[in-house]
């Protein structure tokens, strides 16, 4: 099973508004990420959390707060978001990276719209 | 932050037609990944390459690892259109980042 599930599929928000995002895998994987993807283009990195500590922030705007409140859960947290904060976002997981050799399975995103 | 050179940015082509995608770097990768997207999808993993020279199949799909590990190319035979979407190259670099390529948006005409 390589399976990462994502929610909502679907969000819309105001500038004023506070949300999560949901992200859940069973695969055992110790790595997990946040993307931002804006259409047509590759997703660009957020967060990477290794054995549930964070390991990178790409220094991401403060109005995006992530958490892993265990090896299974990765939670993106909104509030204050701009309209050009709208894009699909996804959640990734894999191995951590050791031996040089890992594979990264995504989730299907959330669709993401800021009013 | 390692660089991915990846072409072409579109590809438009009709159905039967073959094609390839290349991603090229001036460093070396230990690993690298290559994805399709559909609109409003994920990205879906279709193979991990890691030793130079390497070539792997997938159907119609044959995916070939340059022997330097700097260089990745991505060719379909008799495209489909079921194979209309975005293509990404990925690099692995070190401490749990990929390196995305910009993206192949591949078109089949039936």
């Amino acid at each position: 099973d390589t399976e990462v599930t994502q929610t909502p599929k679907h969000l819309v928000m105001g500038m004023t508004n506070k949300k999560s995002l949901k992200c859940e895998q069973h695969m055992g994987h110790r790595a997990m990420y946040w993307y931002k993807q804006k259409a047509k283009k590759p997703p660009e990195l957020m967060f990477v959390y290794s054995y549930e500590k964070l390991s990178i922030n790409e220094s991401v705007p403060s109005r995006f707060s992530p958490e892993c409140p265990n090896s299974s859960l990765l939670n993106l947290h909104l509030h204050a978001l701009q309209p050009e904060d709208s894009a699909l976002y996804l959640c990734a997981s894999s191995q951590v990276e050791t031996s040089g050799y890992y594979e990264q399975y995504f989730g299907p995103g959330t669709r993401l719209t800021v009013t | 932050t390692q660089l991915l050179e990846q072409s072409p940015q579109f590809l438009s082509i009709q159905e039967g037609e073959n094609l390839t995608v290349y991603c090229n770097s001036s460093s070396v990768f230990s690993s690298l990944q290559w994805y399709r997207q559909e609109p409003g999808e994920g990205p879906v993993l279709l193979v991990t390459v890691v030793t130079g020279g390497e070539v792997k199949k997938l159907k119609r799909l044959t995916f070939q690892f340059g022997d330097a590990r700097k260089d990745s190319s991505l060719h379909i035979t008799a495209a489909q259109p079921g194979d209309t979407g975005l293509y990404l190259c990925a690099g692995l670099e070190y401490g749990n980042k990929l390196v995305f390529g910009a993206g192949t948006i591949l078109r089949v005409k039936s």
